[in-house]
């Protein structure tokens, strides 16, 4: 049992390439969230997603997209980066009824903007 | 949204109690608050969720006033391991996540 796992755990990218960023989590959970957390900065939402084939936007979700086509898998693309995106990731999940509603993390990936 | 405010930092002794007050004025009536850990590079991690009155688990207890626009997280007798940031956050259980608000997070230092 993985828990939340994500990929990669670092990458530096030059402005205006492309990655995806992929979470996987092995708890049948329905719910999965992407968060960023800036240095010194508390975690702000980017996207969430409460199912399969569903998403939402979250607090900041500019220039950002995000995918959910398997219920263990949560996407999220950048598609011009940009130095402002220089950031750690976050994804997490969390039972849809279970109580408490406990969000488990993923270890974070590390994202360099040049 | 249910803004949060928490210290910045806090200091304390090994063998203490720390109290932790988390600001959040505008709580809505189906908001839960929770209460992460995390330590330096890594994701956070869940310690304590509540509604109102008073939870204790076998890490910490979570105290909620009537108003429910504070909330207190009690960590008894610190060791040097509590040190971490530890966060606030409200908001409802239906999964709709752009209710979701994470605190600025408070900075616990223990030391001998």
């Amino acid at each position: 049992n993985a828990g939340v796992t994500q990929t990669p755990k670092f990458r530096v990218l030059k402005t205006g390439q492309s990655m995806t960023l992929l979470c996987a989590q092995d708890m049948n959970h329905e719910y999965m969230y992407w968060y960023r957390q800036d240095p010194g900065m508390g975690l702000r939402l980017i996207h969430y997603s409460v199912g399969e084939g569903t998403t939402a936007k979250g607090e900041v979700p500019d220039g950002y997209n995000v995918s959910r086509l398997k219920k263990q898998n949560f996407l999220l693309g950048l598609e011009s980066a940009a130095p402002s995106q220089t950031s750690v990731y976050f994804c997490a999940s969390r039972d849809m009824y279970r109580e408490p509603y406990e969000q488990y993390f993923g270890p974070g990936t590390r994202l360099t903007v040049t | 949204l249910a803004k949060t405010t928490q210290p910045i930092s806090m200091d304390s002794y090994e063998g203490q109690e720390v109290n932790i007050t988390c600001s959040h004025n505008n709580i809505a009536t189906n908001d839960y608050i929770t209460w992460y850990q995390q330590f330096p590079s890594q994701g956070p991690r869940f310690i304590i969720q509540g509604y109102k009155t008073k939870v204790t688990n076998e890490v910490a207890s979570l105290f909620i006033p009537a108003d429910r626009k504070s909330s207190t997280l009690s960590l008894p007798r610190v060791s040097l391991s509590d040190t971490a940031v530890y966060y606030c956050l409200v908001g409802d259980g239906t999964g709709t996540a752009s209710k979701l608000t994470f605190g600025t997070g408070t900075r616990l230092q223990v030391t001998l």
